[in-house]
């Protein structure tokens, strides 16, 4: 029953590779978001979604493009993996409520 | 661009009370302060939010202070499993959507 999964849980991949991480949320929820949180646990956000909309792009590099096949679903596609990119990102929904739900996180590794 | 400060770490005996404290002096007045925290690497788990009063639920306190540059995060008799960091929040709205400045976290070690 788990709200917002995340998928792979790791990922471990050579610099220059593309990769892709999957979001879902069987919340209901129309608001979507990618956090990134760095080796400090300083956490960032990246993007946020609303019904499938861009909403926020916090100055991330045009490497990152995030996708949004529909409400449920966020997906986080990145090129050209550099090595700054290592890090665990996380996928979060809101819906009319205050609070946001944190997925469970990927942790990507960039050698 | 950190909206808060958070003491890195605290300790705290079991069945005692916690007191976490967090700085937000550029605080304006229609952002929020949200506490989430975070166990072990798992995602961040919310815990209480408030605007200008203070706030109780079954996890938490929240105290705001009167001029809202500072609150505090009360956890009336921390167990084990409270060890966590705990990460203090301003939510800003920008055009109806809300953006979340987390700051750097204090841990928590409660200690038997």
């Amino acid at each position: 029953d788990t709200a917002v999964s995340q998928t792979p849980k790791y990922l471990v991949t050579q610099m220059g590779n593309d990769k892709s991480i999957k979001c879902e949320q069987n919340l209901g929820h129309d608001t979507m978001y990618w956090y990134k949180q760095d080796s400090k646990k300083f956490l960032k956000i990246m993007f946020s979604y609303n019904n499938k909309e861009l909403i926020i792009n916090e100055t991330v590099p045009n490497r990152f493009s995030p996708k949004s096949p529909d409400k449920a679903h966020l997906n986080l596609h990145i090129n050209s993996l550099e090595l700054g990119d290592s890090a665990v990102y996380f996928c979060a929904s809101r819906g009319s409520g205050a609070e946001q739900f944190f997925g469970p996180g990927t942790r990507l590794t960039v050698l | 661009d950190a909206k808060t400060t958070q003491p890195t770490s605290m300790d705290c005996a079991e069945g005692r009370a916690a007191n976490l404290p967090c700085n937000h002096s550029t605080i304006s007045g229609n952002e929020y302060v949200y506490w989430y925290r975070q166990i072990h690497s798992q995602g961040p788990q919310y815990i209480i939010h408030g605007l200008k009063n203070n706030e109780t639920n079954e996890m938490a306190s929240l105290i705001i202070t009167e001029d809202r540059k500072s609150s505090t995060l009360i956890l009336p008799h921390a167990t084990l499993r409270d060890t966590a960091v705990y990460y203090c929040i301003v939510r800003v709205s920008l055009n109806n959507f809300n953006k979340f400045y987390f700051g750097s976290g204090t841990k928590l070690n409660v200690k038997p």
